[in-house]
């Protein structure tokens, strides 16, 4: 099993433009979610998924769109980048919806100049 | 207040040292989550916890509902235990939301 894959690893974007952020995963994993990780923050959640067709906002949704059409596949769509989110973004994934181990794909360093 | 607080923020000590590392929480929680990420690397799953101890390796965590703490212990210190350990609690309310602490910075010196 590959677990859960990013891509890109690194992006530079200029502000205004739009982009997609890639996540798979090859576990058959119904739960998945795209955090975002910041100097001197916590992760926070941006947008998650608990099947097929089904998303729902975290804490910091602005500015990013999700669509889950596959089980396996959760891109995060950055609408027109701004400096503010300029980050480094996980995505997980998870079995269930609760109490289950949490598996993270490896990152995507994301610069908004 | 974070929902979430990790004491401490940073942490370093001599290899073989005992370490400590703790998570308090002031939500009620179905589980915690230890996490640890080396530097410039992914996160991964240390262990997962409702109740009670878990261990793997020198790896020990621990939970008291109660009080809603938990402890991460590494017996033994080696300087590649050096990483960022965090802590994430899900709320009884909802679908499965984590949420984080800021974590912790551990240095190991050899």
């Amino acid at each position: 099993n590959a677990g859960v894959t990013q891509t890109p690893k690194f992006q530079v974007l200029k502000t205004g433009q739009s982009m997609t952020l890639q996540c798979a995963q090859d576990m058959n994993h119904e739960y998945m979610s795209w955090y975002r990780q910041d100097p001197g923050m916590g992760l926070r959640l941006i947008h998650y998924s608990v099947g097929a067709g089904i998303t729902d906002q975290g804490e910091v949704p602005n500015g990013y769109n999700v669509s889950r059409s596959t089980t396996e596949d959760f891109p995060l769509r950055l609408l027109s980048a701004a400096p503010s989110q300029t980050s480094v973004y996980f995505c997980a994934s998870s079995y269930g919806g609760r109490a289950y181990e949490q598996y993270f794909g490896p990152g995507t360093r994301l610069t908004v100049t | 207040k974070n929902e979430v607080e990790q004491s401490p923020q940073n942490l370093t000590a001599q290899e073989g040292e005992f370490i400590t590392i703790n998570c308090s929480y002031s939500v009620g929680i179905s589980a915690l989550h230890w996490l640890q990420q080396h530097p410039g690397g992914g996160i991964v799953s240390l262990f997962m916890l409702s109740s009670g101890k878990k261990k793997h390796g020198r790896l020990i965590a621990t939970i008291n509902i109660q009080e809603k703490h938990s402890s991460l212990h590494i017996t033994a210190s080696h300087p590649r235990d050096s990483a960022v350990y965090i802590c994430a609690v899900e709320s009884f309310q909802g679908a499965q939301k984590l949420v984080f602490g800021q974590g912790t910075r551990l240095t190991i010196n050899p």
